[in-house]
């Protein structure tokens, strides 16, 4: 069975603080990783992704993860967050030639200005 | 920009009958799919379509039917809305498939009564 879990379901911050958001999977074979943001009441947006190559990837807006094979792990950073930065927060992940793309529960990150 | 819209944004139906939600995209995308969102479960994927005239189950397609009479337009069809029902519904679009980005509606809110 082809699992994401995101370990947090709130994190609570202060503005200027750095964050991470925990995603781990449990895949076999090659694997694609995404991070997506849903602001309240909106639809989600892509974030970044990562399949191959460099396991440090930057995304929209300050963000960057980190992929770990050993850790069976894809987090999510931040250096210094905004308060606009308050959403809620999808690990997704899918593999070669199957059509689904796995989403954990989400970690809903609140920034306090 | 990439655009997906939902129609319509919210509804209201009864047990028992009949509801169909709307995705239209302007993408020119080959894919579509239309997961729910129900509050714990991040999203599952309901149906996709790869091409227009055809459509794929995905996870949990019990109590839904698919429609892509078109490359733009995907529609979700509940025949007979029962309360365990009532979500979010997200349609997504993406150019090659689960790998690639999704784009994704803003949402149709369903309370079955």
């Amino acid at each position: 069975t082809q699992t994401v879990s995101q370990s947090d379901a709130h994190v609570t911050v202060f503005e200027g603080d750095s964050v991470e958001l925990r995603c781990n999977y449990s895949y076999g074979g090659s694997i694609y990783l995404s991070w997506y943001i849903q602001h309240h009441g909106r639809g989600l947006q892509f974030l970044l992704k990562y399949y191959s190559g460099n396991p440090v990837v930057q995304g929209v807006n300050g963000f960057e993860a980190e992929f770990s094979k050993s850790d069976s792990s894809f987090h999510l950073r931040k250096a210094s967050v905004h308060w606009s930065d308050s959403a809620v927060y999808f690990c997704a992940a899918s593999t070669t030639g199957y059509q689904n793309f796995y989403f954990g529960k989400g970690t809903s990150l609140t920034v306090i200005p | 920009e990439a655009a997906v819209t939902q129609s319509p944004r919210s509804k209201v139906a009864v047990t028992g009958g009949k509801v169909t939600l709307s995705c239209h995209q302007t993408n020119n995308h080959d894919y579509m799919y239309w997961y729910r969102q129900d509050t714990g479960h991040g999203l599952r994927l309901i149906h996709y379509s790869y091409v227009a005239d055809s459509t794929e189950k995905g996870d949990i397609p019990d109590g839904y039917k698919a429609s892509r009479p078109s490359q733009e337009n995907f529609s979700l069809i509940l025949e007979l809305a029962s309360l365990s029902q009532t979500a979010v519904y997200f349609c997504a679009s993406s150019p090659w498939g689960a790998q690639d980005t999704q784009y994704f509606g803003p949402g149709t809110r369903l309370l079955v009564l």
